[in-house]
């Protein structure tokens, strides 16, 4: 049962801190997208690679976040410095192009920063 | 501008209580509307995707149709593991190699089915 894997699932972390958020799409997947969700914004798409490269990171905070490929096996997104409004639900979720409308999600990872 | 709109935020349903969610649009140049399912400390999960005015697809208890302005999802004679927030995202304008995949999501109605 392929599924995406992410870690870690939960992260507390205090202000100004780095944060990295791993993720793995499933294998054959060459698209992978990172979102974020919060009760106040819902779900967002913060950026997006397709065969590793980047195609669209317009959604996410460029001055502290990042977000790279650095294999087909795993994607990755960085906050440093990290605040207390990054707290959310990050997920990573992953598709493919001749299936491009079923985006399979992973299991999100909660970060707290106090 | 929200271009996605959910109603109702929240729905409680009795069991065998049939109901329907309500997701309206704004975009220009609809491409596709997804419906996906979430629990509670999980990923959303895909149902459906409507690319056409009048196109309707089922799947056991769940059916979403799609008009130019909004899309339905019905839930028939819903069952207590139905309850989760059901999601509504829509992609628009020309999809081009590099902008398929990008959804914008509504709020979700958060749906609860007593026994």
């Amino acid at each position: 049962d392929a599924r995406v894997t992410q870690t870690p699932r939960h992260k507390v972390t205090e202000m100004g801190q780095e944060v990295t958020m791993r993720c793995q799409p499933i294998l054959g997947h060459n698209t992978v997208f990172w979102y974020r969700q919060t009760m106040m914004q819902g779900l967002e798409l913060l950026a997006y690679f397709r065969n590793r490269a980047p195609l669209d990171d317009s959604g996410m905070p460029k001055d502290r976040f990042s977000a790279e490929m650095p294999d087909a096996t795993l994607a990755t997104l960085k906050i440093q410095p990290s605040e207390p409004r990054d707290s959310a639900v990050y997920f990573c979720a992953s598709g493919r192009r001749d299936r491009y409308n079923e985006q399979f999600f992973g299991p999100g990872t909660r970060l707290t920063v106090l | 501008e929200d271009q996605v709109t959910q109603s109702p935020e929240a729905l409680r349903l009795q069991e065998g209580e049939s109901s329907s969610l309500n997701c309206s649009y704004t975009v220009s140049g609809l491409r596709g509307l997804f419906w996906y399912r979430q629990d509670p400390g999980k990923g959303p999960e895909f149902l459906f995707t409507l690319y056409s005015a009048g196109e309707e697809k089922e799947k056991e208890r769940l059916k979403a149709t799609l008009t130019k302005k909004e899309s339905f999802l019905h839930i028939t004679a819903p069952k207590p593991e139905d309850s989760a927030t059901y999601l509504c995202a829509v992609q628009e304008g020309l999809v081009t190699t590099d902008s398929w995949g990008k959804l914008q999501f509504g709020a979700g109605t958060q749906v609860v089915v007593t026994p």
